[in-house]
């Protein structure tokens, strides 16, 4: 069975544009979460999309926004970014809302802002 | 948000078990408690969870403190590969809340 995967695993952007990121969840799961780490806060949860909708949030401003498509795939957009906005963003995948157990991490996208 | 705490760093031989502990002393009664590792440049992997009792699996146990307030991830016998911080966490259904974790140094 494949993994999660993003795309694209790189990216370079400038302070002011914005960008799209893509998680392909594993085969089957229909949750999908987005995490944003980066080396002076850790690993932070962004939110959650369940049956193409947003069940869960964390505390990150209204730039950062997602949505799920009816095959589970999600994208996160991040608007007007800005330098502090560089980090590895990962998404994980389960099978349901919910319930406690695994989660499966994608390898992340390594963005840049310059 | 339930906190956890554990030590910054640990340091182990290989081949030898390695208890990593975790201290959770605001957890709530419907708080599971999860550990997950990140190796280098990987995005984190799930290592085990559980709710009240010690919970087996291929890769590690996990025993839980009667009073749920500090649990321990006990990887039986640690090889070079396990070397990767830890993190402790709790959560109720999907949403992961990491803390700092626990950088697991493996000598040979």
């Amino acid at each position: 069975k494949a993994g999660v995967t993003q795309t694209p695993r790189y990216l370079i952007k400038t302070r002011g544009q914005q960008v799209t990121l893509s998680c392909s969840p594993i085969s089957g799961h229909r949750s999908v979460s987005w995490y944003q780490q980066t080396p002076g806060q850790g690993l932070q949860f962004l939110f959650e999309y369940f049956s193409e909708t947003q069940r869960n949030k964390g505390n990150f401003p209204g730039r950062f926004s997602g949505r799920q498509f009816s095959n589970s795939r999600s994208e996160m957009n991040v608007s007007t970014l800005e330098l502090g906005d560089s980090a590895l963003y990962l998404c994980a995948s389960s099978l349901q809302l919910g319930l406690a157990g695994e989660q499966y991490f994608g390898p992340g996208t390594r963005l840049t802002v310059t | 948000d339930a906190k956890t705490t554990q030590p910054n760093s640990m340091e182990s031989n290989e081949e030898e078990p390695v208890h990593l502990p975790c201290n959770h002393s605001t957890i709530s009664g419907t708080d599971y408690i999860h550990w997950y590792r990140q190796l280098p440049s990987q995005g984190p992997e799930y290592v085990i969870h559980g709710l009240t009792s010690n919970v087996n699996n291929r890769m590690a146990s996990l025993a839980i403190a009667e009073d749920r307030k500090s649990s321990t991830l006990i990887l039986h016998r640690a090889t070079l590969r396990d070397a990767a911080v830890y993190y402790c966490i709790l959560s109720i259904g999907n949403m992961l809340t990491f803390g700092g974790g626990t950088r697991l140094m493996v000598k040979p």
